[in-house]
Parts: structure tokens; sequence; C-alpha cells
């Protein structure tokens, strides 16, 4: 009953590094999200996925690129990490948009340097 | 823009005593809310909800309360007990939109 898995927990990168942050759930929820946490700026959304396939910006998607593999998977991408892209990312799978909860792994704790 | 604002970063409250987190929000289309737990190194976990066609939702210690005519929303934990020390989100949405929006948490400390 492992629900949303995240991998890797800690990272870090040097400036104009890449990497992929994976995630996958279990719960055959048909929407995924990835957020990014900062200090006294709550979680805001980078992007999401209603279905497998389909892709849409969020609130703040400048510098980062998602896939959604199938339906149990979303990944983010950072084709070249930034210092300002240092921060705490959390991903999240819902029964569908909006209105139902969304249920959250564990994060990723990246540092850019 | 800040559509969902806890304006609290911290709270301190007795062990056995109410414990009231406050949340505000400026976009009068959210029509679902939502509260989330967050301890350290985890991920949020799913507290409590309620629908803008309900003044109150009730769960065990837990108590939301939506007053849409102030756009203001609140929790209430009754007894407070120390393993709800964590950082509490508020977070609303919109029937049929996309995304999530939270604020940005308060601090709970029961102090035993």
């Amino acid at each position: 009953n492992a629900g949303v898995t995240q991998t890797p927990k800690f990272q870090v990168l040097k400036t104009g590094q890449s990497m992929t942050l994976q995630c996958a759930q279990d719960m055959n929820h048909n929407s995924m999200y990835w957020y990014r946490q900062d200090p006294g700026m709550g979680l805001r959304l980078i992007y999401y996925s209603a279905s497998e396939g389909t892709t849409d910006k969020g609130e703040v998607p400048n510098g980062y690129n998602v896939s959604r593999l199938n339906k149990r998977e979303f990944s983010l991408r950072l084709e070249s990490a930034a210092p300002s892209q240092t921060s705490v990312y959390f991903c999240a799978s819902s029964e569908r948009l909006a209105g139902i909860i969304q249920y959250f792994g564990a994060g990723t704790r990246l540092s850019v340097l | 823009d800040q559509q969902v604002k806890q304006n609290s970063p911290s709270l301190s409250v007795q062990e056995g005593r109410i414990s009231i987190l406050n949340c505000d929000y400026t976009n009068s289309m959210f029509d679902y809310f939502l509260w989330y737990k967050k301890y350290p190194a985890e991920g949020p976990t799913f507290l409590i909800s309620i629908s803008s066609i309900k003044d109150k939702n009730e769960d065990g210690r837990f108590t939301v309360f939506l007053n849409k005519s102030a756009k203001h929303l609140s929790l209430h934990i009754v007894p407070s007990q120390p393993g709800d020390s964590a950082v509490y989100f508020c977070a609303a949405s919109v029937e049929g939109n996309e995304k999530l929006t939270f604020g940005t948490g308060t601090r709970l400390t029961i102090i035993p």
C-alpha cells in the first residue's frame, strides 16, 4: 500500500546539470501533479496531468518539463538546473481534477549549488 | 497575488486546549476547501474538507468552519494533543478547475 512514491529523496546538483524526478502512484488515479514548496510560499503547482497523455502548466512551470509516461508515472525534468530551483518537490495524485482529495508523496529535497 | 492566505505563520497551544487555525481567501469562485497536515520530511496528508454548500464539517477532534460572506475558513482542534504539532495548510479549488491553491501554512506547536 505505497500510495505515491517519489525518487530520489535527496539530490544535490551543480548549476547547469540536468536531472529527472520520478513519481509513481498505485491508486489508479487519473490526475497527477508536481508542486514545489519554498519557505513562506506554501505549495505552488508546477505542472499537472489530467490523464495519461495530457499535461498542462501550473503556476510556476518555467525551467521544468514533465512526462506522463503511463497512468502510474509522472516525471519532472530539470534540463539546466539553477539555484532558484532549490526547493522541496512534491508529487501528488487524485481521482480527478479539482474538488477531490490529492494524495502526496514524501517529497524530494533538491539543492542546486 | 495570494488567493489563499494564512496570516499566522505559527501558533502555540497548551495540550488539552483548543487550537484554532485561520485561513482567508479572495476568490469567490472557490467552492471546495481542504486542510492538510504536514510533518517534517513527509508529504502533506489530507485532514478534513468542506464544500461551499456547507458551513461546518466535523471529523472527530477536527472541525472546519466556513464563512462564505467573510471568505474565511477555520480549523478547530479539540482537545489538542502533542501529535497535532505540525504545519497546517489550507487549500481551495474551483469545480472544474485544474488546480488546488494552497496557503502558506501555519506551524502549530502543542505544549505538553
